[in-house]
C-alpha cells in the first residue's frame, strides 16, 4: 500500500534553531498538507499546497514557518527560528483529491517529533 | 463555537459492548466528512467517509444530519483492537483543509 514518508522521525533541537522536517507524499498525489500536535491535544492544521503554492495557512503557520516542494517528491516543512511552543508531532498528509470533491482522504504519515530545548 | 467538537470520554466499555460517538460542526458549507482513529502516538488513519444517506463498513456505521450539523459513528460488538482515539473530521467548505475535533478516547476492556 502506497505511503507518505516522513523523516526524521524524531528531532531534538535548541531553541532559536531551524529545522527542517521533510515528507515524500504519495507519488501520483497532488494536495500537500501539513498538519501539527502537540501532546495531548488535537491535531492543527498549519497549511496546504497545491500546484507549487501554499493554497491556505492557519494562523499557527506564522513567518517563522515555510513549505518548499524542492524536487518533484520532497515535501518540506522549515521552521526558521524554533520556540519551545513549537515541541509538537509534525504529520505530513497528501491527497490525489480536491478539497471540496467530497472523497479527500488525506494519507498521512507517521510523523516528526519535534522537542525543542 | 468550536469548529468541530466532540464529547473528550474516555468510553470504558466491555468487549462485545455497542458504543456511539457524536461529533457536531459549525460550518454549514461544509462538504467532506469523516472519522479517522488515532493509535497511542501514532498518525490518524482513515476508518471510513461519511455520506449523506449514512454508511455502514462491517461493525461501524456513520450518520450525517446536514440540518443539525451532526455527525455520528456507531461501533457494534466492540473489540479490545477498537481501542483508540475517534477523530471526527470535517473539511472548511470551500477551503483546502480538514479540520480535526479533539477525538474521542475509547477504551474496550475484556
Amino acid at each position: 500500500e502506497p505511503e507518505v514518508t516522513q523523516t526524521p522521525s524524531h528531532q531534538v533541537t535548541q531553541m532559536g534553531q531551524e529545522v527542517i522536517l521533510r515528507c515524500v507524499p504519495i507519488s501520483n498525489h497532488l494536495y500537500f498538507y501539513w498538519y501539527r500536535q502537540i501532546l495531548g491535544q488535537k491535531v492543527e492544521f498549519l497549511v496546504s499546497f497545491y500546484n507549487n503554492e501554499i493554497s491556505e495557512k492557519s494562523e499557527i503557520f506564522d513567518d517563522q514557518f515555510s513549505v518548499e516542494r524542492p524536487d518533484g517528491s520532497n515535501f518540506t516543512l522549515k521552521i526558521r527560528s524554533t520556540k519551545l511552543e513549537d515541541s509538537a508531532m509534525y504529520f505530513c498528509a497528501s491527497s490525489n483529491r480536491a478539497p471540496n470533491s467530497g472523497a479527500n482522504v488525506l494519507t498521512f504519515g507517521a510523523g516528526s517529533r519535534l522537542t525543542v530545548l | 463555537r468550536k469548529e468541530v467538537e466532540q464529547d473528550p470520554g474516555p468510553f470504558n466499555v466491555p468487549e462485545g459492548a455497542t458504543v456511539a460517538f457524536n461529533c457536531t460542526y459549525s460550518n454549514s458549507a461544509s462538504q467532506s466528512f469523516f472519522w479517522y482513529r488515532q493509535d497511542c502516538r501514532k498518525e490518524p488513519k482513515l476508518l471510513m467517509s461519511v455520506y449523506s444517506s449514512g454508511n455502514e463498513d462491517g461493525r461501524f456505521t456513520a450518520q450525517l444530519n446536514r440540518a443539525s450539523q451532526y455527525i455520528s459513528l456507531l461501533i457494534r460488538d466492540s473489540k479490545l483492537s477498537d481501542s483508540a482515539t475517534y477523530l471526527c473530521v470535517v473539511n472548511a467548505g470551500g477551503y483546502n483543509k480538514l479540520i480535526f475535533g479533539a477525538g474521542t478516547r475509547l477504551a474496550v476492556h475484556p
